[in-house]
């Protein structure tokens, strides 16, 4: 199957600097990649969609400022919080689909990100 | 919107037994695909089964199969002969067929007693 590569798996940062996410498609291009946060024992909520060459989509409530994503080619996509703080801490995860209908996502492997 | 509910938060089964999760959704497309996701304690997501909408026929894969109720919008998972390692969180997720992103359901922690 298709592997989506996530890195890294995990991080500390002190608050207020700012952490970067990549997200990588090995053997397939991905014009569409999906942000995903999940709190602890919760389900996944979708954060943005990452649109290569063009600007994110995000969802309701999702600071764009704050979370920065960059897709700059087919197989990368890139989320980047700034100042981060300690709520910001989750676990993060992105993922990616073929081209067509019905594929169904691959997912990266998460960041656990923890901001002391 | 779409919405996904998974009414079981936990759920429990012997092993060698058979154990049903269940899903429902709101929609109001006609097509789209639903999908259970399986996220052990690794919290790697996988791909468990996946059913179109437009198939009338339900999708199974080796010991997992699914109910696909498409009038009620409900979309039960059954796990036959359970194992230790189907011990996971499992996740009802629905994608409409021009979008690729999926919303997922709440979550159902399944635990397979030896």
């Amino acid at each position: 199957g298709a592997v989506v590569s996530q890195h890294p798996s995990r991080v500390i940062c002190k608050s207020g600097t700012s952490v970067k996410i990549e997200c990588r498609s090995l053997d397939f291009q991905a014009t569409t990649m999906f942000w995903y946060r999940q709190f602890p024992k919760q389900s996944l909520m979708l954060m943005a969609t990452s649109n290569e060459g063009s600007k994110a989509t995000y969802e309701q409530g999702v600071e764009k400022d704050k979370f920065l994503i960059n897709h700059a080619s087919l197989t990368l996509s890139t989320l980047t919080v700034t100042s981060a703080h300690p709520e910001d801490s989750s676990f993060y995860i992105c993922s990616a689909s073929r081209q067509g209908a019905g594929t169904e996502a691959f997912f990266g492997q998460g960041t656990r990100l923890t901001v002391v | 919107a779409q919405t996904v509910t998974q009414s079981q938060p936990e759920m429990s089964v012997q092993e060698a037994e058979t154990v049903t999760l269940s899903c429902t959704y709101d929609t109001s497309e006609s097509d789209y695909y639903l999908f259970w996701y399986k996220q052990p304690p690794s919290r790697q997501m996988i791909l468990v089964i996946r059913q179109e909408a437009y198939k009338q026929q339900n999708a199974t894969e080796n010991r997992f199969s699914v109910n696909f109720q498409k009038a009620a919008k409900s979309f039960s998972l059954k796990i036959s002969d359970s194992q230790l390692g189907d011990a996971a969180m499992y996740f009802c997720a629905y994608r409409r067929t021009r979008s690729n992103d999926m919303r997922f359901g709440a979550g159902t922690r399944l635990t397979v007693k030896p």
